[in-house]
């Protein structure tokens, strides 16, 4: 099975930073990797799919580059809703596993 | 519009089962590759199961043996069937759907509750 990281697993920020979250992945799984937002109570939504495609109606702001085994997702300027945990996924191969996420909050 | 509606979850002892279902409207579940991904309390996301359009289905270590994903085309809804349960399927419990192989789960369902007790 193919084993997701994600680093760091928490950060603190503030409004308008720049914030990049990494993910990596414990074979190769090409551009098979896809990133997600989820607020409390709430169900994922997709920001990012096949590590740099923005998936319609998610704000510029978001992007996602990487290949191989390891990724990025960058938020450009933290907006107040942005406060979420993040999850990367591989759809690589089943089991399509998920990273550990990354919690970020406000500093 | 697409929509995913999942009910079914409750309370059951260790050893049990329950049905989870999971209603689509928008789109049919055999025209889609459909998932379930559970997440415990206090927990990340953790993928469960896959029915692809054609008919096969994949499951997690942890759920294989155990529980059986299947839909019904005339009433356009996906399942899962989980036997023997243990405390650590405690868990809400999602759908979710790709469009083909390899894509990302697109479309979720609200989530279900199941929590496994005595």
């Amino acid at each position: 099975d193919i084993q997701m990281t994600q680093s760091p697993s928490s950060l603190s920020a503030s409004v308008g930073d720049r914030v990049t979250i990494t993910c990596r992945a414990s074979q190769s799984i090409s551009t098979f990797l896809n990133w997600y937002q989820q607020k409390p109570g709430k169900a994922p939504k997709l920001l990012i799919y096949t590590a740099s495609s923005l998936q319609s109606g998610v704000p510029s702001s978001f992007s996602g580059s990487g290949s191989g085994t390891d990724f990025t997702l960058t938020i450009s300027s933290l907006q107040p809703e942005d406060f979420a945990t993040y999850y990367c996924q591989q759809s690589y191969s089943t089991p399509f596993t998920f990273g550990p996420g990354t919690k970020v909050d406000i500093k | 519009e697409v929509q995913l509606v999942e009910s079914g979850g409750g309370l059951v002892q260790p050893g049990g089962s329950l049905r989870l279902s999971c209603a689509a409207s928008g789109f049919t579940v055999t025209s889609n590759y459909m998932h379930w991904v559970r997440q415990a309390p206090g927990k990340g996301l953790e993928w469960v199961s896959v029915i692809y359009s054609g008919g096969s289905t994949y499951y997690a270590d942890s759920v294989k043996g155990r529980f059986t994903i299947s839909r019904h085309n005339s009433k356009n809804t996906l399942y899962l069937q989980m036997n023997s349960l243990r405390a650590e399927d405690t868990a809400v419990y999602y759908c979710g759907s790709s469009d083909y192989i390899g894509a990302p789960i697109d479309y979720w369902g609200q989530g279900t509750l199941v929590t496994v007790s005595s």
